[in-house]
């Protein structure tokens, strides 16, 4: 079955780099892309990018652009997703999803989030 | 930016119909995606391409669109769908975009 399983909980300090990682397992990893995705507490979702884990190309989100890199280890099946000049209001828990469908059909694939903290 | 408006609650009562609303100006040209999350957990997909279930999702969830507008229905509603629901599509050039997300009452 489709697995995605991110890693730990981060706490950083303003203006430092954090690198969250996202295992894939149990689909053919470069046939589907991967996407991004945070909520900060009690706030909704906010789309960050996107990346192809066939070719590596990406797509941020206008507000990010500058600070986000995504980046994809095919050897390893395991997508990034690293944020750097980091802020308070860049608490939240980060997610990733795979692309949701194949062919005509879609469903949910995302990983149990990562929460990252930034405090002095 | 584009933007995806979704009212912030709905509230209704066990075994009556819940409609959540999301409204953008290319729901009639971009598909439409539906996510329940509840606290502490990922969102999980209900609805896809505007209307379509994905496997394992309850047939009291459905969707449809009409114009700007697309809509969630939860038919006979249960106490284990009170959650937060968004919904997701894309802007002209394929970027996703969330709504703000509607929490649903189940009184």
């Amino acid at each position: 079955q489709v697995q995605l399983v991110q890693s730990g909980t981060e706490v950083k300090k303003p203006g430092a780099s954090v690198k969250v990682s996202c295992k894939a397992s149990g689909y053919t990893f470069t046939n589907y892309g991967i996407s991004w995705v945070r909520q900060a507490p009690g706030q909704g979702l906010e789309w960050m990018g996107w990346i192809s884990a066939y070719n590596g190309n990406t797509d941020y989100a206008q507000r990010f652009q500058g600070r986000v890199t995504m980046t994809t280890d095919t050897s390893t099946t395991t997508a990034y997703m690293e944020l750097r000049s980091l802020r308070s209001d860049d608490t939240a828990i980060y997610f990733c999803a795979r692309d949701p469908c194949s062919g005509n059909t879609c469903s949910s694939y995302w990983g149990q989030g990562t929460l990252v903290t930034v405090s002095s | 930016s584009y933007e995806l408006t979704q009212p912030p609650s709905v509230s209704v009562s066990p075994r009556q119909t819940a409609r959540i609303t999301c409204s953008g100006d290319a729901l009639p040209r971009q598909y439409s995606y539906w996510y329940q999350q509840k606290p502490g957990q990922a969102p999980i997909l209900v609805i896809y391409k505007d209307s379509e279930r994905p496997s394992g999702i309850p047939e009291r969830f459905s969707g449809s669109s009409s114009g700007t507008t697309v809509t969630l229905t939860i038919s006979g509603v249960q106490a284990e769908d009170e959650a937060d629901y968004y919904c997701q599509s894309a802007d002209s050039s394929g970027t996703w975009v969330f709504g703000g997300g509607t929490k649903l009452t189940v009184l």
